[in-house]
């Protein structure tokens, strides 16, 4: 079946860090991958997605590429800020067009 | 536009109680969905609409779970009888497209079910 893996938190950075979420995923077919956010109080939120192999999203500072080789998908972001402080969850949508997420990585970032 | 409404944003019952959470999508989204997020888990989905119709409710406990949407707008999500288990938030989102597409879904900001 379906699954997506990412890393685990909590994560806690300085402003102007760089972030890293991994996140990994296994389908049966050929995913489109997202990646939602979820700020303090609020409802998830649509950050970016990439329907094909080696597609880039990019939203807000934030990218990811889907690499198909490595059944990933990455989130980075070169220099956060503390309104980048939310949970970031990881992903797919498979042949049945369902969304199967992971397990939401928090990230905190400090002034 | 007005993003998607869940009421009540809080409950706390007893296990044995019922309860229902309210939805109400993005005006004209066609399809709607009920998710499950347990604690330190990622979203589950419970229960999928198309306008009026169920398209698939295959992960939805049916014994004690119930979901309908009327006049393919509103939606209601009951539990009836709670488990411990249950304890969750409940989170509705709604999308533009017919099920069977990769349209953006919106979510709305979700119910925090506590069951003691």
């Amino acid at each position: 079946g379906n699954s997506v893996t990412q890393m685990e938190g909590p994560v806690t950075l300085s402003e102007e860090a760089f972030l890293t979420i991994n996140c990994t995923y296994t389908a049966t077919g050929y995913p489109s991958l997202f990646w939602y956010v979820q700020y303090p109080g609020e409802g998830l939120q649509l950050l970016l997605k990439a329907t094909k192999a080696d597609d880039k999203g990019s939203n807000k500072g934030f990218e990811a590429t889907y690499r198909k080789e490595t059944t990933s998908f990455h989130l980075e972001k070169g220099s956060v800020q503390v309104s980048d402080s939310a949970v970031y969850f990881c992903a797919l949508s498979d042949y049945d067009y369902k969304l199967s997420f992971g397990a939401g990585t928090t990230v905190t970032v400090r002034a | 536009e007005a993003g998607v409404a869940q009421s009540p944003r809080y409950k706390i019952i007893e296990k044995r109680q019922s309860v229902a959470f309210w939805c109400n999508p993005i005006s004209g989204h066609a399809t709607l969905y009920w998710y499950q997020q347990i604690l330190g888990q990622g979203p589950k989905l419970l229960i999928q609409f198309q306008n009026n119709g169920v398209v698939d409710d295959s992960q939805l406990p049916k014994d004690r779970f119930s979901a309908e949407r009327l006049k393919g707008v509103d939606s209601t999500l009951k539990i009836q009888p709670a488990k411990l288990e249950d304890s969750a938030v409940y989170l509705c989102a709604s999308s533009y497209g017919l099920a069977g597409t990769t349209d953006t879904q919106y979510f709305g900001p979700g119910t925090r079910l506590t069951v003691l």
